[in-house]
């Protein structure tokens, strides 16, 4: 059966320090890969997808930069964050376009 | 932006009352789906409906689809305390790779 991990579950990281969120997904090949963010209370907002290694679409201009160095890799980073940051952030699989996804546990941030 | 707004933003029951969500959507589809999330966790999901479908169930759940007034609606019948959570809808777009959501309900099911 296939499985996504996303980790670490909640993160409090300082004004201008870096950030890795990792996501994997077991169980399947060729996922397509997605990151949201949701901030409280909100839905959802697309940050970026993913149809294969080092393909990478961003959805919107932001601190924010997304990396799949392998097939079932899906990395979310910054530089420097900034206090805007701080939200709910989601990784999701799919095996196709347009198809159900399914959704990790999510990465409570908060910039502090 | 976002492609698909449910309403209520938030919606409160007695436990064995239906509870009825709707979602509208802006562009064309290919497909519908509704997600379930608890507070603080991941999303999971409930239903897909496609455009050339116009109702489907599962369990005690009930998706309609109408797409000449780009809405669908989602019932939930004899609500137990346990559905409390928020539902999204979230819609492809015809010939998008990716899958937008909707801001959500927020239901209560009081015991």
């Amino acid at each position: 059966s296939q499985t996504i991990h996303q980790w670490p579950a909640t993160l409090v990281q300082p004004v201008g320090s870096p950030l890795s969120l990792e996501c994997t997904v077991e169980g399947t090949s060729n996922p397509n890969l997605y990151w949201y963010r949701q901030a409280a209370g909100r839905g959802l907002q697309l940050l970026f997808y993913s149809i294969g290694i080092d393909q990478i679409s961003s959805e919107v201009p932001q601190n924010l930069s997304a990396s799949r160095p392998q097939d079932r890799q899906f990395i979310l980073s910054s530089k420097k964050l900034l206090l805007s940051d701080s939200g709910f952030y989601l990784c999701a699989w799919s095996r196709e376009t347009n198809t159900e996804a399914f959704f990790g546990q999510g990465t409570r941030l908060t910039v502090v | 932006s976002q492609q698909g707004e449910e309403d209520p933003q938030a919606l409160s029951i007695q436990e064995g009352e239906n509870a009825t969500m709707n979602c509208s959507y802006k562009t064309s589809i290919n497909n519908l789906q509704w997600y379930r999330q608890n507070s603080g966790r991941g999303l999971v999901h409930l239903i897909l409906i496609r455009s050339n479908e116009r109702e489907k169930h599962s369990g005690r759940l009930r998706v309609t689809l109408d797409t000449s007034k780009k809405s669908s609606s989602l019932l939930i019948t004899a609500s137990r305390a346990a559905d409390t959570a928020s539902y999204f809808c979230a819609t492809d777009g015809l010939g998008y790779q990716k899958v937008t959501f909707g801001t959500g309900t927020k239901l209560q099911v009081i015991p």
